[in-house]
């Protein structure tokens, strides 16, 4: 299965926009990229998913360029309530999601 | 709350017993999966069931876990002779076949302490 590599941690303060960057030289056409947001004694949460270019909802961006071998979740104006362990996944043909670390972000007052 | 539900929460245990963890799974949803996290780690993988047929066990998945699905709905998971290697958090997710994202929808996880 493809495996994707991001930061194991960053640091940001309230109100500053982070982003946090995965790389996934090896993606295959039919995946996908998906985003999900753990917070500690909880179960992951999904966040975004997309394909190519560019996914805005409610709670985050996600930038994916043309070749797709990387993608750039985007997290505007952060808060305290937003600390919690990010995970970039590849998803699509496959029955299973697979974990990596993930990336901690701790957001500062 | 009809979302993904565990039970129990958190059990502690001396090396060798036997535990079983229950999964109440999105009642729509036909897919169910099992994950271990052990601290700073993400989920690891370790079975799969689309409606009650396990289609898919993880190498993680020794002869001493076994896990079930008998109706396709709620799933069960037994550890046998418990190990303090198996201390870790045991999460459940579930998902619907053919929805868009393939979005897996996590339990709060059910937190195992081997003794």
């Amino acid at each position: 299965l493809a495996k994707t590599t991001q930061p194991i941690s960053m640091d940001s303060y309230e109100g500053q926009e982070v982003n946090i960057t995965c790389s996934h030289n090896n993606i295959a056409t039919n995946d996908y990229i998906t985003w999900y947001q753990q917070f500690p004694s909880q179960g992951p949460r999904f966040i975004i998913q997309g394909y190519k270019t560019k996914v805005t909802n409610e709670v985050a961006s996600l930038f994916i360029p043309a070749d797709r071998k990387s993608s750039t979740l985007s997290l505007p104006r952060v808060s305290l309530s937003d600390t919690a362990v990010y995970y970039c996944l590849l998803s699509g043909g496959y029955n299973k999601l697979i974990f990596g670390a993930g990336t901690r972000l701790a957001v500062h007052p | 709350d009809t979302g993904v539900s565990q039970d129990p929460r958190h059990k502690i245990t001396k090396r060798g017993q036997n535990v079983t963890f229950r999964c109440d799974p999105i009642s729509e949803h036909n897919r169910l999966y099992w994950y271990r996290q052990t601290l700073g780690q993400g989920p690891e993988f370790l079975t799969y069931f689309q409606n009650e047929a396990q289609l898919e066990k993880s190498r993680l998945l020794s002869d001493r876990f076994s896990a079930e699905r008998p109706k396709g709905s709620f799933s069960t998971l037994e550890i046998q002779r418990t190990e303090q290697g198996d201390s870790a958090m045991y999460l459940c997710a579930s998902s619907r076949q053919g929805s868009g994202t393939g979005e897996l929808f996590f339990g709060e996880g059910s937190r195992l302490t081997v003794l």
